[in-house]
């Protein structure tokens, strides 16, 4: 079993609230990673990080922000929900090639609606 | 065009018969390459490594073809819990996208009794 831990696993909340998705990895991982998915769609990544203090927005324009203070930690926030953030949100980590493996592994989820 | 490009599918294919499906990607220099499986609503798991000599696990079998910039999976055997969408990863080799995990948008395939 992958040890990345995702919070909350689901949340309804209104319109306009700042949230915060919460992912902790225990793996020592580098790289982490956010990614958004709409139901049957692929995976679209919105951030990735490759260590502490180093963020990158990815593929998908994201209005969400991402901090990387500690190793383990991958907080993603919205500052402002709006219906169309709802979504699942999936965060992953990964060792990255200069430690030989690259296999990522996922968190299960968080699956947002926004009211 | 994207880095990494899958046939969505569906594949709808008969208890007990034989699938594959291809990847392609466009960056020649990408060295690491993986299966992922995902079932509907759940998050993705790897299903296996891909080796340039190819490698299998069971009843599923793992091709690189460096030189058409493919790999492939061939699911033999085929159960009714294998249905799944798989996705291809290749990870980035050039400055901008070291060690990044790029998705293929998946191959959904359908067993039926």
């Amino acid at each position: 079993e992958a040890d990345i831990y995702q919070t909350p696993r689901y949340l309804v909340i209104g319109t306009g609230k700042k949230i915060t998705l919460e992912c902790s990895q225990t793996m020592g991982h580098d790289k982490m990673y956010w990614y958004q998915q709409d139901p049957g769609m692929e995976l679209h990544l919105i951030h990735y990080s490759y260590g502490v203090n180093s963020t990158e927005k990815g593929d998908l324009s994201s209005e969400s922000t991402v901090s990387r203070i500690r190793t383990e930690h991958f907080p993603l926030t919205l500052e402002s929900a709006r219906p169309s953030h709802t979504s699942q949100y999936l965060c992953a980590s990964s060792a990255g090639p200069n430690r030989g493996d690259t296999e990522a592994f996922f968190g299960q989820g968080t699956r947002l609606t926004v009211v | 065009r994207k880095e990494v490009e899958q046939d969505p599918g569906p594949f709808n294919v008969p208890e007990g018969a034989t699938v594959a499906f291809n990847c392609t990607y466009s960056n020649s220099a990408s060295q690491s390459f993986f299966w992922y499986r995902q079932d509907c609503r759940k998050e993705p798991k790897l299903l296996m490594s891909v080796y340039s000599s190819g490698n299998e696990d069971g009843r599923f079998t793992a091709q690189l073809n460096r030189a058409s910039q493919y790999i492939s999976l061939l699911i033999r055997d085929s159960k009714l819990s294998d249905s799944a969408t798989y996705l291809c990863v290749v990870v980035g080799t050039t400055t901008d996208s070291w060690g990044k995990l790029q998705f293929g948008a998946g191959t959904q395939v359908v067993v039926t009794p």
